[in-house]
């Protein structure tokens, strides 16, 4: 099972939307609707942001939204601020009964 | 509070086993599917393994498969990963992270902070 493919890096000014994609194939993303995301900072376990495609778990910004479109799924992150820094994850169910992760995303603020 | 604490991370030589152990508390264990992700330094997560909450479904990545084996002890509210003929290539954080009983499931609501394994002769 391949890594899902993401952009290695997205930066962005405070204020600003950014959108970084995850894609996959028809027997992932494709597939199923059980696309979530997480972020990790620095020296830290990941943090779930988004879960089954466009969920937020309680206490994370609105700020964080997810969609899905074929075998891609997208996060965005709305109002940029210094603090959404950092890397980020997404990941799949497959037709496989496994899991597969996303290959990863630096998010830098300008 | 959910707390998850790995530990049995280690400096092993190439062709070396070692066991990992992940420690619960806070929550009924056995009720929850269990996975192990790793990241090697400075890389992405890579999925390993899951087991049901029974212990009656296991499933691997291909990367792992026949080498490693996931295991719990509910009684003791612990996860294990068995670590056999292990190589460079198996040089990560490993972490424990809880699958959510919410929705699908198929998220991790809960991971603990790691811990090191090293590969190298």
């Amino acid at each position: 099972q391949s890594a899902l493919t993401q952009p290695a890096s997205v930066s962005g000014s405070p204020g600003q939307s950014i959108t970084i994609s995850c894609t996959g194939t028809t027997s992932d993303i494709g597939y199923y609707d059980y696309v979530s995301w997480y972020q990790q900072r620095p020296g830290t376990a990941p943090k779930l942001i988004i879960y089954e495609v466009t969920n937020r778990p309680s206490g994370i910004s609105n700020r964080f939204s997810g969609s899905k479109s074929g075998n891609t799924a997208s996060l965005t992150i709305s109002g940029l601020q210094v603090d959404d820094e950092g890397d980020y994850y997404c990941k799949s169910y497959t037709r496989s009964t496994t899991y597969v992760f996303g290959t990863g995303t630096v998010v830098t603020v300008l | 509070e959910v707390q998850l604490e790995e530990s049995g991370g280690d400096l092993i030589q190439p062709g070396g086993s070692l066991r990992l152990s992940c420690a619960a508390s806070g929550f009924t264990f056995s009720n929850y599917w269990m996975h192990w992700v790793r990241q090697a330094p400075g890389k992405g997560l890579v999925w390993v393994a899951r087991i049901k909450g029974d212990g009656s479904i296991i499933r691997y990545a291909e990367s792992v498969k026949g080498r490693f084996a996931i295991s719990r002890d509910n009684a003791k509210s612990s996860l294990f990963l068995q670590m056999n003929s292990l190589r460079d290539e198996d040089t990560a954080i490993y972490y424990c992270a809880r699958a959510s009983v919410d929705g699908s499931g198929t998220f991790y609501d809960f991971w603990g902070q790691g811990t090191l394994v090293t590969v190298s002769s």
